[in-house]
């Protein structure tokens, strides 16, 4: 089945850097990774997303990159405040006739300081 | 975005007893919705998926008796965990697909912290 891997477990960033964090998938087949922020006590929250057929997609100050080839997608936060802190997971679907089902990263837990 | 409410946000239960937690997706219809569990600074552990009209399909080490799972319509799933013990307690968490397909968006509910005394 998918395994996602997500890297780093960690990130502490100085506000106005930049944070880049990264994923890898293993089921090829695999065409939707959405990005979540999840706030302590908190559902995660959907914060951008791509599809398989697209390389990158951009909102605001966030971006996420697909390499299919290579299987890894990153997400991109430029201009980083202090609410941006939190939980950030990745995921990716498993085929719809597999059950649709989105598999997670295990998480980072990114720390803006002001 | 969509709006998946999840209801109680908190609860307190005996050893023993069941706990009901729902699920609804406000502004859409959901064919499928997911559950899933976290533990603290863990991601997300899938338990099952929940199909409207249809059982309900459990991950493998997931007791589907003591973790029943029902969608009666396309817009409420509600999970009961029968005869908690305090190893159940843990943050409970829905997801709602906007669409059928795989590569639909996924919301999720604010979560529900279950603590079995």
């Amino acid at each position: 089945g998918e395994n996602v891997e997500q890297h780093p477990s960690t990130l502490s960033v100085q506000e106005g850097d930049s944070a880049v964090i990264k994923c890898t998938y293993s089921d090829s087949a695999s065409n939707y990774f959405p990005w979540y922020k999840q706030e302590l006590g908190k559902g995660p929250q959907l914060i951008i997303d791509i599809r398989s057929n697209v390389g990158e997609k951009k909102d605001q100050r966030i971006a996420v990159t697909l390499n299919k080839t290579a299987k890894h997608f990153s997400l991109h936060i430029t201009e980083t405040q202090p609410e941006d802190s939190a939980v950030y997971f990745c995921a990716a679907t498993v085929p719809y006739n597999q059950g649709g089902k989105l598999i997670f990263g295990q998480g980072t837990e990114l720390s803006v300081k002001p | 975005g969509a709006v998946v409410s999840q209801h109680p946000s908190r609860v307190i239960c005996k050893s023993g007893t069941s706990v009901k937690i729902e699920c609804r997706s406000l502004d859409f219809q959901a064919t499928t919705m997911f559950w899933y569990r976290q533990f603290p600074k863990k991601s997300l552990m899938l338990m099952a998926t929940s199909n409207e009209g249809s059982k309900a399909t459990y991950e493998q080490g997931v007791e589907k008796d003591k973790f029943l799972i029902n969608h009666a319509s396309l817009t409420l799933s509600t999970l009961t965990v029968t005869s908690a013990h305090p190893e159940d307690s843990s943050f409970y968490i829905c997801s709602a697909r906007r669409g059928g397909g795989g590569d639909t968006e996924a919301f999720f509910g604010q979560g529900t912290r279950l603590t079995v005394v």
